[in-house]
């Protein structure tokens, strides 16, 4: 079982609606993302933080608004998405972040989103 | 600039055959990498890493994987398929900053019986 836990495991959204994602990991680590995949694709990386602060953005619209209130929680908010954003939305975390990656980075189960 | 390939993007063995999905990196660092499965509707579980302390790997249910440096090579297998193998793979590399995963494009499996 993956200790990295998400709500919602299914989200329904019209393209008006204000909505969030919420991650949450019990291993003590430090670093946590925000992966996007697409039917059939790769997981894409969208957000990194380390110790609760934003690392990396992968130019991200500003639709998608990461927030990460302590080290054990992350959350995505979600406004005015579009039809094309529908998506499996993976959280991620490991012990923290370094130069040469050597950290596991273990996934959660994913929140599916559908843009109506 | 690292990156894996996979070689094979379906791939189909009979219930008991032997599995072997194919990864290749690049890498202008010495690489960690990972292969993680993804069952349908499911998110990405960790079957084994890479680390440099040995170059064969062994992971969970069975899978096991060699890294070859002359080769850049990392390919997956499992010496007897099982029915409950079906699933998505991908072979990832790490490194070079920010411990950001690179993935391939992923390797679906289909066990018949």
């Amino acid at each position: 079982d993956t200790e990295v836990t998400q709500t919602p495991k299914h989200l329904v959204m019209g393209m008006t609606n204000k909505k969030s994602l919420k991650c949450e990991q019990h291993m003590g680590h430090r670093a946590m993302y925000w992966y996007k995949q697409k039917a059939k694709k790769p997981p894409e990386l969208m957000f990194v933080y380390s110790y609760e602060k934003l690392s990396i953005n992968e130019s991200v619209p500003s639709r998608f608004s990461p927030e990460c209130p302590n080290s054990s929680l992350l959350n995505l908010h979600l406004h005015a998405l579009q039809p094309e954003d529908s998506a499996l939305y993976l959280c991620a975390s490991s012990q923290e972040v370094t130069r040469d990656g050597r950290n596991t980075i273990y996934f959660g189960e994913g929140s599916w989103l559908t843009v109506v | 600039a690292q990156s894996v390939t996979q070689l094979g993007s379906h791939v189909s063995v009979s219930e008991g055959a032997l599995v072997l999905l194919r990864c290749n990196y690049s890498s202008s660092v010495p690489p960690y990498l990972f292969w993680y499965v993804q069952y349908p509707n499911q998110g990405l579980q960790l079957l084994l890493k890479y680390t440099s302390a040995a170059t064969l790997v062994k992971g969970i249910n069975g899978f096991e994987a060699e890294f070859k440096k002359s080769e850049t090579s990392f390919h997956l297998t499992k010496p007897s398929a099982h029915m409950s193998d079906a699933a998505e793979y991908f072979c990832a590399v790490s490194g070079g900053g920010g411990n950001k995963l690179t993935f391939g494009t992923g390797t679906q499996l289909k066990v018949e019986l």
